[in-house]
């Protein structure tokens, strides 16, 4: 399995400031994905980033690749209230995904 | 309005009864996923299929089984033999299959073993 792990498995921050959350995988990837999921409802995708991408960005979110070290990094700025959610990395193969355990975000008023 | 929408949202089950949870998808998506969620954990794949009339086996298939005789629609049924069936059930579609592809989500079924 190349299942991500996210670091750290929670994140407590007040709004306004940056959330960043890492992930590190086990074997070579051709892509990486990141999900959103609140409470008690389905995943969202985020955003893809292929192996030969360093960096993505989408709004307030921007991801980061390092395939040398097997590692991703998601930072949220200027975070709000609405982003407090669970947020997994997710890699695979050409058949199926394989979700890490997530990071649980917090984002305080 | 396109989506994939899963049904019932919570399902209680007597132990030794088997229940279906329904997926179906106006998306015209090839591949569809379930998974399985147990509180504060990632997901685990119960199974796939990337074209109808085939499935494969996930991670975690034992105790569960599923069909694929329509694009739309993938069931899943948690059979008797499944011994912790209470966990949160989500199933996903995409395009394409595998890493490449973005996988969109149901809302979730919350089965309960009463």
């Amino acid at each position: 399995s190349q299942q991500g792990e996210e670091d750290p498995q929670a994140l407590s921050i007040q709004e306004g400031e940056n959330a960043t959350m890492n992930c590190s995988y086990k074997t070579s990837i051709n892509n990486l994905q990141w999900y959103r999921q609140n409470s008690g409802r389905g995943l969202v995708h985020l955003i893809l980033i292929r192996s030969n991408e360093r960096e993505k960005h989408s709004g307030r979110l921007r991801v980061t690749l390092d395939t040398s070290k097997k590692s991703s990094s998601l930072l949220i700025t200027a975070s709000r209230a609405a982003d407090t959610a669970s947020y997994f990395c997710a890699t695979g193969d050409d058949y199926k995904l394989s979700f890490g355990a997530g990071t649980t975000v917090t984002v305080r008023a | 309005d396109g989506g994939i929408t899963q049904s019932p949202k919570y399902l209680f089950r007597k132990e030794g009864q088997n229940v279906t949870l329904s997926c179906e998808q106006n998306l015209n998506h090839d591949a569809m996923y379930w998974y399985r969620q147990d509180p504060g954990q990632g997901l685990r794949l119960i199974y796939y299929s990337h074209i109808v009339n085939d499935f494969q086996k996930g991670d975690i298939a034992e105790g569960y089984s599923v069909s694929r005789e329509k694009k739309e629609s993938f069931p899943l049924t948690v059979t008797s033999a499944q011994k912790n069936p209470t966990a949160f059930y989500l199933c996903a579609s995409s395009t394409g299959q595998g890493a490449a592809d973005t996988q969109y989500f149901g809302q979730g079924t919350r089965l309960t073993v009463v």
